[in-house]
C-alpha cells in the first residue's frame, strides 16, 4: 500500500532554514508528481508548490517563490521540501501528498515545524 | 482570481443532508476534489473528478459541479463525518493548485 513518511518535527530560529523530508513506498516513486502543503495552527491548508520526482522539475507558488527549494533522491524514493529564511509565521504543519489521478491522492502524517527565537 | 471560498461552518441533523459549496472562477474550467480533515490528521481525499469516490469512501458522499461552483453532499450524515471538509483544484492559470478556505461540519 502507498505510505508517505515524513521526518520529524523540528523547531528553527527566524532567519534559518528547515529541510523535511518525506520517504515513499509502496508504488513506482518516479510515476507520481508530489505536492507540498502547509496548515499554520487553526487555520486552512495552503498549496506550496510541486516536484516531478522522475525529472526533478518543480513549480512553486508564487507566495514561496524565491524561499521554497523542492528536490528528490530516485534512489531512496525520498521527496525533500527546504523552506528558507524562517519567520514565525512559517510555523505549521508541512504536509507531503502524492499526485493520484491528478489530485492529492495520498498523504504523509505531517511535519510540525516551529519558528521561534 | 485564483480563490476558492466555502462557507465557515454548516451543521447537520445526524442522519440528514448537507450540502457544502466551493466557489471560484477555475472551477469552471478544472474539477474540484475534496478533503476531509478531523483534528490532528492529515486530510483524506472522498471525491474527485466529475464525481469519483476512492476506495473506502462511503457512498454517502458525492460530488456535482455547476458553473463556478463545485459541490459536496453528504447523504445521511453520520458522527464521523463531523470534520473539516477542504475543496482543492487548479488555479486559472492550470499551473498551479488551490485550496478553499475550508467549512467546519457539525453533525448535531
Amino acid at each position: 500500500q502507498v505510505q508517505l513518511v515524513q521526518s520529524g518535527a523540528e523547531v528553527k530560529k527566524p532567519g534559518a532554514s528547515v529541510k523535511v523530508s518525506c520517504k515513499a513506498s509502496g508504488y513506482t516513486f518516479t510515476s507520481y508528481y508530489m505536492h507540498w502543503v502547509r496548515q499554520a495552527p487553526g487555520q486552512g491548508l495552503e498549496w506550496m508548490g510541486i516536484i516531478n520526482p522522475s525529472g526533478g522539475s518543480t513549480s512553486y507558488a508564487q507566495k514561496f517563490q524565491g524561499r521554497v527549494t523542492m528536490t528528490r533522491d530516485t534512489s531512496t524514493s525520498t521527496v525533500y521540501m527546504e523552506l528558507s529564511s524562517l519567520r514565525s509565521e512559517d510555523t505549521a504543519v508541512y504536509y507531503c501528498a502524492s499526485n493520484w489521478n491528478d489530485v492529492l491522492g495520498y498523504w504523509g502524517q505531517g511535519t510540525l515545524v516551529t519558528v521561534s527565537s | 482570481s485564483s480563490e476558492l471560498t466555502q462557507d465557515p461552518a454548516v451543521s447537520v441533523a445526524l442522519g440528514q443532508t448537507v450540502r457544502i459549496t466551493c466557489q471560484g472562477d477555475s472551477l469552471r474550467s478544472y474539477y474540484a476534489s475534496w478533503y476531509q480533515q478531523k483534528p490532528g490528521q492529515a486530510p483524506v481525499l472522498v471525491i474527485y473528478g466529475k464525481n469519483n469516490r476512492p476506495s473506502g469512501i462511503p457512498d454517502r458522499f458525492s460530488g456535482s459541479s455547476s458553473g463556478n461552483t463545485a459541490s459536496l453532499t453528504i447523504t445521511g450524515a453520520q458522527a464521523e463525518d463531523e470534520a473539516d471538509y477542504y475543496c482543492n483544484s487548479r488555479d486559472s492559470s492550470g499551473n498551479h493548485r488551490v485550496f478553499g478556505t475550508g467549512t467546519k461540519v457539525t453533525v448535531l
